[in-house]
């Protein structure tokens, strides 16, 4: 069974650029979920997608970040413009069910590391 | 709001003993709790996870975690280390309080595993 797909794995861009990216979960998810983790820190829920329907996106900083999920199946997470502090690994996981159900176990990316210059 | 805490930031341990990497939980409710391993340049991949019933949880790769209600704890153990254990875990916790379901991760703790 493929694992959780992301891309691209790394990316330099300068401050006030913009940037996307991409994540196909594993074949059967509904659930999808988008996450950021700075360095030294655990992982912190960005955005939660059940099939194409936001269920969670109450820590997005919204006014810069965005994202789809427009088919119910891949995903996609942009920063426009982006800021220093947004330097980190973005990570995607999907999950069999929703989250809160017997079947929410969440299975992770590689990630991708942004760094903002 | 529910959390998990991970006091040590790196624990060493030698090739072949047991290990031990501490979690602590405050809920309201049943906890609900996980255990996931980062290897560098890769994600986090899913150990094992606590929803009721028997308070030794066993997982991948000879990993166990024992859950103690009085304590609020969970922590993650293996009877004898490898050198390839050396990886970032956290422990994490299903939170509803604000309405939805997501995971509250911990800080992390690097495990070193010396041969």
């Amino acid at each position: 069974e493929a694992g959780v797909a992301q891309s691209p794995r790394y990316k330099i861009i300068e401050k006030r650029q913009s940037v996307a990216f991409w994540c196909n979960p594993i074949s059967g998810h509904a659930t999808l979920y988008w996450y950021q983790q700075i360095l030294g820190q655990g992982p912190k829920l960005l955005i939660q997608f059940q099939n194409n329907g936001v269920v969670d996106d109450s820590q997005l900083p919204k006014d810069r970040f965005s994202a789809e999920r427009l088919k119910g199946v891949d995903s996609t997470l942009k920063i426009q413009p982006a800021k220093l502090e947004d330097s980190a690994v973005y990570l995607c996981a999907s999950s069999l069910g929703r989250a809160g159900t017997s079947t929410d176990t969440q299975y992770f990316g590689p990630g991708t590391r942004l760094t903002v210059l | 709001a529910q959390s998990v805490a991970q006091p040590e930031d790196q624990v060493n341990v030698a090739e072949g003993n047991p290990l031990t990497v501490k979690c602590t939980y405050s809920v309201s409710g049943n906890p609900y709790l996980f255990w996931y391993v980062q290897y560098p340049n890769r994600g986090l991949q899913f150990l094992l996870k606590y929803i009721t019933g028997d308070n030794l949880v066993k997982g991948s790769y000879g990993f166990e975690a024992e859950f103690n209600k009085s304590q609020t704890s969970f922590h993650l153990k293996k009877p004898s280390a490898l050198v390839s254990d050396s990886a970032l875990y956290f422990c994490a916790v299903r939170d509803s309080t604000s309405g939805t379901y997501k995971y509250i991760f911990g800080t992390g703790t690097r495990l070193k595993v010396l041969a």
